[in-house]
């Protein structure tokens, strides 16, 4: 059984770029969700995707987009990078929508915006 | 608005001993609480949750406690073994009438762990 897989795993923009994120959910889960890390800080809920549609978002601004792909896989995208943006990108795959919130993580992609 | 807390940042215990972690919560809406490990340059892993009918749920050497009136859960790892070391996440989820998630994990700021040999 593979385990949720993200790439790249540690990246360097400057501010005013864009940014691509990329995760593979373990599989048999069809449920993704993505999650901003700060230093020091818990992980905090951007969005979530089900069946190729966001359902569910967090306190993120429009720049944050994603997608999710017909095997699953999925994509976070960031444009117009802040400093702020600077964090740890948890991707957590889930088996089906419903359940109590048990997920699996990848182990991050570490961005640094300069 | 933190609606989970983890108020210590840090947590040092001797091999053996007990390991207690807590946790307090603000959102009386939140029904289902997790607990992740995460080890350095690793991705959080589940590894206990509670839901709010119950008030303990036991695992191994890991049990946690929740009081709901409180707002208030704990973990608690006996015996502290040197591998428990790591960053432990409490986290909150509110769980539909029709027993569906409603997909957004509410976390706390982590405690360090590190029990000592």
């Amino acid at each position: 059984e593979t385990g949720v897989t993200q790439s790249p795993t540690h990246l360097i923009k400057t501010r005013g770029q864009q940014v691509t994120l990329r995760c593979s959910s373990q599989s048999g889960h069809n449920t993704v969700s993505w999650y901003q890390q700060a230093l020091g800080q818990g992980p905090q809920f951007i969005f979530q995707y089900y069946r190729e549609e966001e359902n569910g978002r967090g306190n993120f601004p429009p720049r944050f987009s994603g997608l999710q792909f017909p095997n699953y896989s999925s994509e976070l995208n960031v444009n117009a990078l802040e400093l702020d943006d600077s964090a740890l990108y948890l991707c957590a795959s889930s088996a089906y929508i419903g359940g109590t919130g048990e997920l699996f993580f990848g182990e991050g992609s570490r961005l640094t915006v300069l | 608005d933190q609606q989970v807390k983890q108020n210590s940042p840090s947590l040092s215990v001797q091999e053996g001993r007990i390991s207690i972690l807590n946790c307090d919560y603000t959102n009386s809406m939140f029904d289902y609480f997790l607990w992740y490990k995460k080890y350095p340059a690793e991705g959080p892993t589940f590894l206990i949750s509670i839901s709010s009918i119950k008030d303990k749920n036991e695992d191994g050497r890991f049990t946690v406690f929740l009081n709901k009136s409180a707002k208030h859960l704990s973990l608690h790892i006996v015996p502290s073994q040197p591998g428990d070391s790591a960053v432990y996440f409490c986290a909150a989820n509110r769980i539909s009438a029709g027993g569906t998630s409603y997909g957004k994990l509410t976390f706390g700021q982590g405690t360090i762990l590190t029990v000592h040999p």
